[in-house]
């Protein structure tokens, strides 16, 4: 089945406990993403990934990292989480640059 | 900059009653568009998209959606409300002014459908 598989599906922490998100996808699609959904803002892009060892910031950068050593695989880092961190974050991928994209399912994080 | 209006953060319609949901964009260039549709705590599933074919698009759940260019709008209806489409839609525009045809989404509109 074709999915874009996110872990933890939740997550409780402390501020500044350095956390990771996973993310996988088994489409082969050279475009991936991280968003963030809050309430009245929408999804805001965090950063995306254009194909194996190229990022770049989306609009809400600042506090995340990520990498994409592999196709499949882009997860997000928190490297010193803070409260205004807590939020829902999805992943997702796309074939192409104009095509639809697939979402995983979500990862609930909250940061105490 | 590209941007996405949705009008109403909430929307309650009866069932079997019309469903409208409005989206604008900003862009002259026109992008390519999108509505997803998302359930309670699940991600977002692709609804129907519009890319510079024919202008009233079908999509999935008997949801349909017609560009119009000169109101730079993209309306998503449905002829029939049922109680299984209460969920959150967003719209979302793909820039293709921007190299990487970013994604820029509305603030979604949460549907109500009242028994």
């Amino acid at each position: 089945e074709a999915q874009v598989t996110q872990n933890p599906r939740y997550l409780i922490t402390v501020t500044g406990k350095k956390l990771t998100v996973t993310c996988s996808q088994n489409m082969n699609h050279e475009y991936m993403s991280w968003y963030r959904q809050d309430p009245g803002l929408g999804l805001r892009q965090i950063y995306y990934s254009m194909n194996v060892e190229v990022t770049d910031k989306g609009d809400v950068p600042e506090g995340y990292k990520v990498s994409r050593k592999e196709k499949r695989n882009f997860p997000l880092i928190l490297e010193s989480p803070s409260p205004n961190q807590t939020s829902l974050y999805f992943c997702a991928s796309r074939r192409d640059l104009w095509d639809e994209q697939f979402f995983g399912p979500g990862t609930r994080l909250t940061v105490l | 900059a590209q941007s996405v209006t949705q009008l109403g953060s909430h929307v309650s319609v009866s069932e079997g009653a019309l469903v409208l949901l409005r989206c604008n964009y900003s862009s002259s260039v026109p992008p390519y568009l999108f509505w997803y549709v998302q359930y309670p705590n699940q991600g977002l599933q692709l609804l129907l998209k519009y890319t510079s074919a024919a202008t009233l698009v079908k999509g999935i759940n008997g949801f349909e959606a017609e560009f119009k260019k000169s109101e730079t709008s993209f309306h998503l209806t449905k002829p029939s409300a049922h109680m299984s489409d209460a969920a959150e839609y967003f719209c979302a525009v793909s820039d293709r002014n921007s190299g990487t045809y970013k994604y820029i989404f509305g603030t979604g509109t949460r549907l109500k459908v009242l028994a």
